[in-house]
């Protein structure tokens, strides 16, 4: 089991949004320490889409948004898209563990 | 631009070691932290430990604790990560990737990554 929870699936429709949840503890998100998501298309290296909780590096559009809130984290996705179908990934720093800790992924579907 | 570029796919006995490198580029290689993180066929991504390549400390996941070892070249900009004592669960393809001069912190930049497939 990872140290955070993501659901394993979620779907939509092209056009409508989604939200991936990340569930942690008092040691990592519950804490403060920040999340990140990744998003990995099938066969390609992992490619940070939100830091610190809020935050989207250059070129990842805004249809991507983070938040947090206590132990919790959540990704949204609005106007989905095709090109969007891809595993996603929530990170944060544990500190019981000393080490960074990854969910298991959340795999979207694009109806 | 920050670039790394990782060694090739390797096949291994059980029992035996492998050695991944990720060469960087593009940057002081000395001032970011390089991390290794693995992804089994079909699961997640889990993190294996961090190096500091300007002082060479180190920090590994207590899974891995007593089995990786990660180490570096100043002189060809190089990290290197070596798994021994190699089981068929170590099949994976190993990822290194760097967050910049902060410990903790996003993983901006990912090597495209190294499949180890351990077989007899």
């Amino acid at each position: 089991q990872s140290v955070l929870t993501q659901p394993p699936s979620v779907s939509g429709a092209p056009g409508q949004r989604v939200t991936i949840s990340c569930t942690g503890s008092s040691s990592n998100i519950g804490a403060v320490y920040d999340v990140h998501w990744y998003q990995q298309l099938p066969g390609t290296a992992p490619k940070l889409l939100i830091y610190g909780n809020t935050n989207r590096p250059s070129g990842v559009p805004d249809r991507f948004s983070g938040s947090k809130s206590g132990t919790s984290a959540s990704l949204a996705i609005t106007g989905l898209q095709a090109e969007d179908e891809a595993d996603y990934y929530c990170q944060s720093y544990d500190s019981n563990l000393s080490g960074w800790v990854f969910g298991g992924g959340t795999k979207l579907t694009v109806l | 631009q920050v670039q790394l570029v990782q060694s090739g796919a390797e096949v291994k006995k059980p029992g035996a070691s492998v050695k991944v490198s990720c060469t960087a580029s593009g940057y002081t290689f000395t001032t970011y932290y390089i991390h290794w993180v693995r992804q089994a066929p079909g699961q997640g991504l889990e993190w294996m430990g961090i190096i500091n390549p300007s002082g060479d400390s180190t920090n590994y996941a207590q899974k891995f604790q007593g089995r990786v070892t990660m180490t570096r070249d100043t002189s060809t900009g190089t990290v290197y990560m070596e798994l021994s004592s190699l089981r068929s669960e170590d099949t994976a393809v190993y990822f290194c990737a760097t967050g910049g001069t902060e410990v903790i912190t996003a993983f901006d930049y990912w090597g495209q990554g190294t499949l180890v497939t351990v077989s007899s």
